[in-house]
């Protein structure tokens, strides 16, 4: 059974930082497309990062120069790095892994609440 | 930038009856385009991606149709646990691809 768990989130004053992990089970991490997606309070869904197969990785404009997103292939588990934050920056962010290569989203997991706030 | 609508933004129906849930592509998108369903307090869970396939697990009464610009979602007969928010999703130019602001399907 495919599991995608998530930790890291909380309240972050702005211009700080926050890493957000994901561990997977089921499948392997490397052997697919992997991605963040967030969800202000409210508001609909946002692409934010994905790392492919090969290692490359891209960015919504919104996170890029602040957010880094990696993998760990021994744990498993997938990380996004958020620097420089910001209150727009507030959401839950799901970890998602991508159908094929293709750019669906075929298993989220249950996401981690990030609270930009002084 | 591509950009996605959905409409309506609420949709009221009764349930056994049928909803049909519209998104329209700024441009074309081809068949790349897949549909989410949202419930309170959870995850988005996939119904559908290339415009009409099924996710694994996803029940018949779930169907997608369309290409191009034009898609709809139609949910045959409504059960209780089809009332959610559905959003669609364009993967042509992933990444980024773009989601719609949502359809929220609600029991009349």
């Amino acid at each position: 059974e495919v599991q995608l768990v998530e930790s890291g989130g909380g309240l972050v004053q702005p211009g700080g930082s926050l890493r957000l992990s994901c561990a997977a089970s089921g499948f392997t991490v490397s052997s697919n497309y992997m991605s963040w997606v967030r969800q202000a309070p409210g508001k609909g869904l946002e692409w934010v990062s994905a790392i492919y197969t090969t290692g490359s990785t891209y960015y919504a404009d919104s996170v890029k120069g602040r957010f880094t997103i990696s993998r760990d292939n021994s744990k498993n588990a997938l990380y996004l790095q958020m620097n420089s934050l910001r209150p727009e920056d507030t959401a839950v962010y799901y970890c998602a892994r991508v159908g094929y290569t293709s750019g669906w989203f075929r298993d989220w997991g249950q996401g981690t609440l990030v609270t930009v706030s002084s | 930038e591509i950009v996605m609508t959905q409409s309506p933004a609420t949709l009221s129906v009764s349930p056994g009856e049928r909803a049909t849930l519209s998104c329209r592509a700024s441009q074309s998108v081809s068949s790349n385009l897949a549909w989410y369903q949202q419930k309170p307090g959870q995850a988005p869970r996939l119904l559908i991606y290339g415009a009409s396939t099924r996710a694994t697990g996803i029940p018949a009464r779930f169907s997608g149709s369309g290409s191009g610009t034009e898609f709809t979602l139609t949910i045959s007969s409504l059960q209780s646990e089809d009332f959610a928010v559905y959003y669609c999703q364009q993967y042509n130019n992933w990444p980024p691809g773009a989601f719609g602001q949502g359809t929220k399907l609600e029991i009349k």
